[in-house]
């Protein structure tokens, strides 16, 4: 049961580079959603998708885009990396109206690092 | 704005019970979260209160007063695993999760 998979696990990058982070979740969850976590700051929210084929902004979507071209795929995308991308990524998914309305799962995290 | 507030770091003995608290100003509630997430971890699913009171699970319990906008999160006999950030979240009138930055709690022998 693989639940949230990311993909890689960890990157460097030099700035001005460009990457995508790949998430896939099996749990067949209509909602799912990209986070950043920095030291001493709360998870924050930079898109999410509510279903195959639609995007949206979260708090922090300056820098980045995304696509959720399948409903189990989910892509996250630096087109020009800065130092101030350095983070580390979370994936996760929810279903709405579940037991626990709104509980995430997430992935193992992509650690990023932009020289 | 939206805010979440929780210490920023606690340290409790082994086999003692600890008490994380989480206050909160939201635009709407529709339920509290706590996860746990250790160093280098995903955060995972610990509880979620939607009214008030106490909700236990074993060694974890959380308690919820919506009126205060306070919640918090009791761990009984400690154990050195429990060494983990805890992270308390708010669903808002939109179901988004507004993160707090988390509890990191020390165990000590």
């Amino acid at each position: 049961n693989a639940g949230v998979t990311q993909t890689p696990k960890f990157r460097v990058l030099k700035t001005g580079q460009s990457m995508t982070l790949l998430c896939a979740q099996d749990m067949n969850h209509e909602y799912m959603y990209w986070y950043r976590q920095d030291p001493g700051m709360g998870l924050r929210l930079i898109h999410y998708s509510v279903g195959e084929g639609t995007t949206a902004k979260g708090e922090v979507p300056d820098g980045y885009n995304v696509s959720r071209l399948k409903k189990q795929n989910f892509l996250l995308g630096l087109e020009s990396a800065a130092p101030s991308q350095t983070s580390v990524y979370f994936c996760a998914s929810s279903s709405p109206g579940g037991a626990h309305s709104g509980e995430l799962f997430f992935g193992e995290g992509s650690r990023l690092t932009v020289l | 704005g939206q805010n979440i507030d929780q210490p920023t770091e606690m340290t409790a003995t082994e086999g003692a019970i600890v008490q994380i608290n989480c206050t909160y100003q939201t635009s709407g509630f529709n339920g509290l979260f706590w996860y746990q997430q250790h160093a280098g971890e995903a955060p995972t699913f610990l509880s979620y209160n939607v009214l008030d009171g106490l909700e236990e699970k074993g060694r974890f319990s959380s308690f919820l007063s919506r009126s205060k906008g306070y919640s918090y999160l009791l761990l009984k006999e400690l154990q050195m695993k429990d060494s983990a950030s805890y992270l308390c979240a708010v669903s808002d009138s939109n179901y988004q999760l507004i993160w707090g930055a988390g509890t990191k709690l020390i165990i000590k022998p």
